[in-house]
């Protein structure tokens, strides 16, 4: 069975880097568009964007200036990084996998972060 | 970006009722859809993909219809596990846009 576990700091400072790791186990990474989706407290989901396991990305424009997504599939990981963050910031971010068009049926069970000081 | 409007953002209905929530794209998404329920404090459950296929174990009282641009899921009997956030999710293009939800609520 395919999992998929968030990890990272729970609490950002205005204006640093946010980092997350979603690590994958029951599966392998091959084959597969992995993705960062995130939550606002109380309010609808967000994609924030995906990259095909051989390493190529798309974005959402909202917030591509500031949003890095890598993947290691040696380690069956994958990675978000998003800079100059804000109290808007602050949400439940998942990692979610899916295939060649079909939506995303594996999602991790996400994991809060807070931006404040 | 494909707009995802959906409707209503609230239902409230009773335990055997069949609901309907409804999803409008702003442009042509094939089937490239997929239904979504969502409890509170869990990640979102991928109830139907393809539009109207559905998703192994997930009861058939759901059911999605719809292509182009009007999608539609469909509760034909509703159980008290029901009663939950269900959010429609286009994957046509990028960027990949969601509805705004819908929150079924006990009437």
């Amino acid at each position: 069975q395919v999992q998929l576990q968030e990890s990272g700091p729970g609490l950002v400072k205005p204006s640093e880097t946010l980092s997350l790791t979603c690590t994958v186990s029951g599966g392998s990474m091959s084959g597969y568009y992995w993705n960062w989706i995130r939550q606002p407290p109380g309010k609808g989901l967000e994609w924030i964007g995906s990259i095909y396991y051989s390493g190529s990305t798309n974005f959402n424009p909202s917030l591509k200036s500031r949003v890095t997504i890598s993947v290691d599939t040696s380690k069956n990981q994958l990675s978000l990084k998003l800079s100059s963050v804000t109290a808007a910031d602050t949400a439940v971010y998942y990692c979610a996998r899916h295939a060649v068009g079909i939506a995303p049926l594996y999602w991790g069970q996400g994991t809060l972060v807070t931006v404040s000081s | 970006d494909i707009q995802m409007t959906q409707s209503p953002s609230t239902l409230s209905a009773s335990v055997g009722d069949r609901v309907t929530i409804t999803c409008r794209a702003s442009q042509v998404i094939r089937n490239d859809l997929g239904w979504y329920q969502q409890k509170p404090g869990k990640a979102p459950k991928r109830l139907i993909y393809a539009a109207s296929s559905l998703q192994s174990g997930v009861p058939s009282r759901f059911s999605g219809s719809g292509s182009g641009t009007e999608f539609t899921l469909t509760i034909s009997s509703l159980q008290p596990e029901d009663f939950a956030t269900y959010y429609c999710l286009q994957h046509n293009s990028y960027p990949y846009t969601f509805g705004q939800g819908t929150k079924l609520e006990i009437k």
